[in-house]
């Protein structure tokens, strides 16, 4: 299965954009890029998700390289409410459609 | 639309007992339904998936296993429980077309094992 390398952990202060980043080198030409985020004790919620174009929603912007071999999630203003851990993980092109978390990254929201 | 709903929200079990978490999902037909775990400030762990009625797949050999009754009901059990069997276990869902659809999770359970 393709993997994503994300960092542990990243701060941030409050009101100020956050760039998240996630590298793939193995992915392949039918896999999408899905961003979530999980609040502590609650199920990973959904942020975004992209092939190759970028994509911006109400929530945050997904930014994808050329070469797709990364991708860059963007909290245009952190809020508090931004703290959570932020997993990039890639939806394989397979039958199953499986999705597979890694351990994601820990972002702390400085006040 | 579709909702997910997973129980009990958190139990205390005694190590070797039997276990059984439940999952449903509601407003849409033939879903891809998962089962994931996540131990104590780690990552989340794929224990199971399924594309249909009585089709399995397990992604982590251990004393767990899965069933999907129902189209829209899976279930987690264990006849045994081991200490290393406590975690935070989510139940998920996706529309089955295509690698581009969102996964939804439930409320998660906890489970202890004593």
């Amino acid at each position: 299965d393709a993997k994503t390398t994300q960092p542990n952990s990243m701060e941030s202060n409050e009101e100020e954009p956050v760039h998240l980043p996630c590298n793939h080198s193995t992915i392949s030409g039918t896999d999408y890029i899905h961003w979530y985020r999980q609040l502590p004790s609650q199920g990973p919620e959904y942020v975004i998700h992209g092939l190759t174009s970028n994509v911006n929603n109400r929530m945050a912007s997904l930014a994808i390289a050329e070469d797709r071999k990364s991708s860059t999630l963007i909290l245009h203003r952190a809020t508090l409410r931004d703290a959570a851990v932020y997993y990039c993980i890639l939806s394989t092109g397979a039958g199953s459609y499986q999705l597979t978390f890694g351990k994601g990254t820990k972002l702390s929201v400085i006040p | 639309s579709q909702t997910i709903h997973q129980w009990p929200a958190t139990l205390v079990q005694p190590v070797g007992s039997p276990l059984s978490l439940e999952c449903t999902v509601e407003g849409t037909s033939n879903p891809n339904l998962y089962w994931y775990r996540q131990a104590a400030g780690r990552g989340l762990q794929l224990l199971f998936y399924s594309v249909g009625i009585g089709q399995i797949s397990s992604e982590v050999p251990q004393n767990l296993s899965a069933s999907r009754p129902q189209d829209r009901q899976f279930i987690l059990s264990s006849k045994k429980l081991l200490l290393s069997d406590s975690g935070f276990y989510l139940c998920a869902w996706r529309f089955r077309q295509g690698p581009g659809n969102t996964i939804y999770f439930g409320e998660g359970s906890w489970l202890t094992v004593v």
